[in-house]
């Protein structure tokens, strides 16, 4: 079973940032917070991976609380493209195998 | 950008026919990874593939299930006695190195129908 909790759906306005929360209360000291979106049917595609810290990158940012037991993912400006299931993933220990739940759809509104 | 690259994009096979998909790993990645999702349902892990070896599996990932990088640039998962429910989208994925820390990068899956 996955280790987060997501919401099921969220709306976003276009141009605005998209925060997309995550719970891992479980979480370990070893394990890794992960994103990834789906688009459609398409192959998961990589968004942005943490530990400890926040992290950002080319298209988006990684807010870990001191605790870790949650993140948020923001998109800073989100575009109709950006529309898809966001997964949170907690993985590390001794697999680095990725285990989906159902993830956050995310619609990013005209 | 390297990506991982995946053929068919759509395959069409008989119950109990032998179905290979193939996979082209990005080109300096070393584990490799097999996942499947039946339509509307989640991404499941199926295998993770480390110096020629399995590393680790799931339950799904039964006898009639196999693994094998034949050469130095495929992986393939081939499915010995294919069943109705073996209908969803294969997707490969790869990362540079074995641990949690690295990134595993999809390919487009290919879409296995079993009739």
């Amino acid at each position: 079973d996955a280790k987060t909790t997501q919401p099921p759906s969220m709306d976003c306005a276009e141009g605005r940032a998209a925060n997309l929360p995550c719970n891992h209360s479980t979480i370990s000291g070893n394990e890794y917070v992960y994103w990834y979106r789906q688009i459609h049917s398409q192959g998961p595609q990589y968004i942005i991976h943490g530990l400890k810290n926040n992290e950002t990158n080319e298209m988006a940012s990684l807010i870990i609380t001191e605790d870790r037991k949650s993140s948020t993912l923001i998109l800073p400006h989100a575009t109709l493209r950006d529309t898809a299931v966001y997964y949170c993933i907690v993985t590390g220990g001794a697999t680095n195998k990725l285990i989906f739940g159902t993830g956050t759809l995310l619609a990013v509104q005209p | 950008e390297p990506e991982v690259t995946q053929t068919p994009s759509h395959q069409v096979t008989q119950m109990g026919q032998e179905v290979i998909l193939r996979c082209v790993p990005i080109s300096n990645h070393l584990y490799f990874y097999w996942y499947r999702q039946i339509l509307g349902q989640k991404v499941e892990f199926l295998v993770s593939f480390y110096n020629n070896e399995i590393s680790e599996k799931s339950e799904i990932f039964d006898d009639q299930f196999s693994v094998e990088r034949p050469d130095g640039s495929n992986f393939t998962l081939k499915i010995r006695s294919t069943k109705l429910e073996d209908s969803a989208m294969y997707f490969c994925a790869s990362s540079y190195w074995p641990g949690p820390s690295y990134e595993q990068y999809f390919g487009p899956g290919t879409r296995l129908t079993v009739t």
